[in-house]
C-alpha cells in the first residue's frame, strides 16, 4: 500500500518557467511533509517542509502547497534554473510515532531545459 | 563538517556472502536509519535506531541486521547475500523528534548481488 504517491515519473520544463511537482498522500494522521532533492550517485538533501497545520511554506524559489482536504501537496519551483534537474523526492512523517521515520514517494525526475 | 559518511560506496557480491555496510556521523544525532532505493521506487527503510543499543525494524528488515554500540556509528550487516538485495543503500541520521523530521543523508552504498 503506497501511502505517499508521485505519479509524474518525469517533468520537462524550460529554463525560467515554472516547474510544479505533485504528490499524494493516503494517510490522514501525517503531521509533517517534506520534499527532499537528489542528484545522481548523491544522497537525498532536503529542500523544504510544510507543517499539516498550514496550506503553504515558501523558501525563495522554492513554495509547496498543502491541500488537506484533497490530502495532496505540491512543489513550486519559479523560476526554474538547469541546476534544479535531479530527482525529488515527496516524503511524509507520521504524527505520534516515536522517530522522524519518513515514507517516501517514489520520485519525479525534472529537467529543466536551458 | 562530514556529516553523514557512508563505506563503501560500491560493492559487488556473489550470492551466499556476508559483508557489512559502515554509516557514521558526527551530528550527535541520536536517531539513524537505514533506507534502500530501488529503480523507480521511492526509499524503503529497513532499520532505524533511536539511541545507543536501541534498534528496531523498518518496512523491510529481512536479511540484515543492524547494531548500535556508539551514537556515531549505526553498521548495516547483510548476511547470506541474495540478487534481490542489489540496490543502493542510504544511512541517515536526524536529530530528536521534533521540528519538521528533517533526515541527513550519505551519499549511498550501492551494492551488487551477482
Amino acid at each position: 500500500d503506497q501511502q505517499v504517491k508521485q505519479n509524474s515519473p518525469s517533468l520537462s520544463v524550460q529554463e525560467g518557467r515554472i516547474s510544479i511537482l505533485n504528490c499524494d498522500y493516503t494517510n490522514s494522521m501525517f503531521d509533517y511533509f517534506l520534499w527532499y532533492k537528489k542528484y545522481p550517485a548523491e544522497g537525498p538533501t532536503f529542500l523544504i517542509s510544510i507543517s499539516s497545520i498550514k496550506d503553504k511554506n515558501e523558501d525563495g524559489r522554492f513554495t509547496v502547497f498543502l491541500n488537506k482536504s484533497a490530502k495532496h501537496l505540491s512543489l513550486h519551483i519559479v523560476p526554474s534554473q538547469p541546476g534544479d534537474s535531479a530527482v525529488y523526492f515527496c516524503a511524509a512523517r507520521n504524527y505520534g510515532g516515536a522517530t522522524n521515520k519518513l515514507i517516501f514517494g517514489t520520485g519525479t525526475l525534472l529537467a529543466v531545459q536551458p | 563538517n562530514a556529516g553523514v559518511t557512508q563505506t563503501p560506496k560500491f560493492r559487488i557480491l556473489k550470492i551466499g556472502q556476508s559483508m557489512t555496510l559502515q554509516c557514521t556521523q558526527d551530528m550527535n544525532h541520536n536517531y539513524m536509519y537505514w533506507y534502500r532505493q530501488d529503480p523507480g521506487m521511492g526509499l524503503k527503510l529497513i532499520y532505524y535506531s533511536v539511541g545507543a543499543g536501541i534498534t528496531d525494524k523498518g518496512e523491510v528488515p529481512n536479511g540484515y541486521n543492524v547494531s548500535r554500540s556508539t551514537t556515531e556509528d549505526f553498521p548495516l550487516r547483510l548476511e547470506l547475500a541474495a540478487p534481490s538485495q542489489t540496490s543502493v543503500y542510504f544511512c541517515a541520521s536526524s536529530p530528536e523528534r521534533g521540528g519538521g523530521g528533517e533526515l541527513f543523508f550519505g551519499e549511498g552504498s550501492r551494492l551488487t548481488v551477482l
